[in-house]
């Protein structure tokens, strides 16, 4: 079963440091998003990206923070300048195009990018 | 914008017990309702989900419940298992006031099965 994946697994950085997190979505998946995941908390959403934009985020997703697909299989999400609050675990996530307009199709999660903030 | 309460926070049954989790949602335009269980360190792994076109949906041991009319829908699990232990969100999908469909989160509900 094709899956999400993310890399790396864990990236430590000090604050004020800039980070990429990258992703490779299931290959015929459309809409693209990033979670994040304070430990021991709910999974927040930060952005959904589809066809080449930002389509929606939170009010998390500050200027610090971008989206990227600079290629064909590649979602990256970029912190400018880590702060220690946004030590997370950062779940890239995809789904399909949905069937008409029922937004319908499940989204699947990558293992996530456990980000550590010093 | 869409807000989903999920209760209890932590559950704990014996094992062959059952499991109800309950969740309400606030988007009257939301249409899909899914239930991810994530264990510990893990991703949040799709179970079941329903679809507002439908009031139940059951999978073996897990179903699920919708309400429109009063915007709850519950996860139900039988004869519980050791394995079931983890954290089980709710979710349901944004539409109204111009979300294009990203999911959002209930705050979770940790499982404990004892053997």
């Amino acid at each position: 079963e094709p899956e999400v994946t993310q890399t790396p697994s864990h990236q430590v950085t000090q604050m004020g440091q800039e980070v990429i997190l990258r992703c490779v979505p299931i290959s015929n998946h459309l809409y693209f998003y990033w979670y994040r995941q304070i430990l021991g908390q709910k999974v927040e959403f930060l952005v959904s990206f589809y066809n080449n934009e930002i389509s929606e985020k939170s009010e998390i997703f500050d200027d610090q923070f971008s989206v990227e697909r600079p290629d064909g299989s590649n979602f990256t999400l970029k912190i400018r300048s880590t702060k220690l609050e946004d030590s997370a675990m950062y779940f890239c996530a995809s789904r399909a195009h949905d069937r008409g307009n029922s937004y319908n199709s499940p989204l699947h999660f990558g293992n996530g990018t456990r980000l550590t903030v010093t | 914008g869409e807000n989903v309460e999920q209760h209890p926070s932590t559950l704990s049954v014996q094992e062959g017990d059952s499991a109800v989790i309950k969740c309400t949602y606030s988007d009257s335009a939301s249409n899909y309702f899914p239930w991810y269980k994530q264990e510990l360190g893990k991703r949040p792994q799709l179970i079941i989900d329903i679809r507002s076109n439908v009031g139940e949906k059951k999978d073996q041991r897990i179903a699920v419940t919708l309400n429109k009319t009063a915007k709850h829908f519950s996860l139900h699990i039988t004869e519980t298992q050791p394995e079931d232990s983890a954290v089980y969100f709710c979710a349901a999908r944004a539409l109204g006031g111009g979300s294009q469909g990203n999911l959002i989160f209930g705050k979770g509900t940790k499982l404990s099965v004892k053997p």
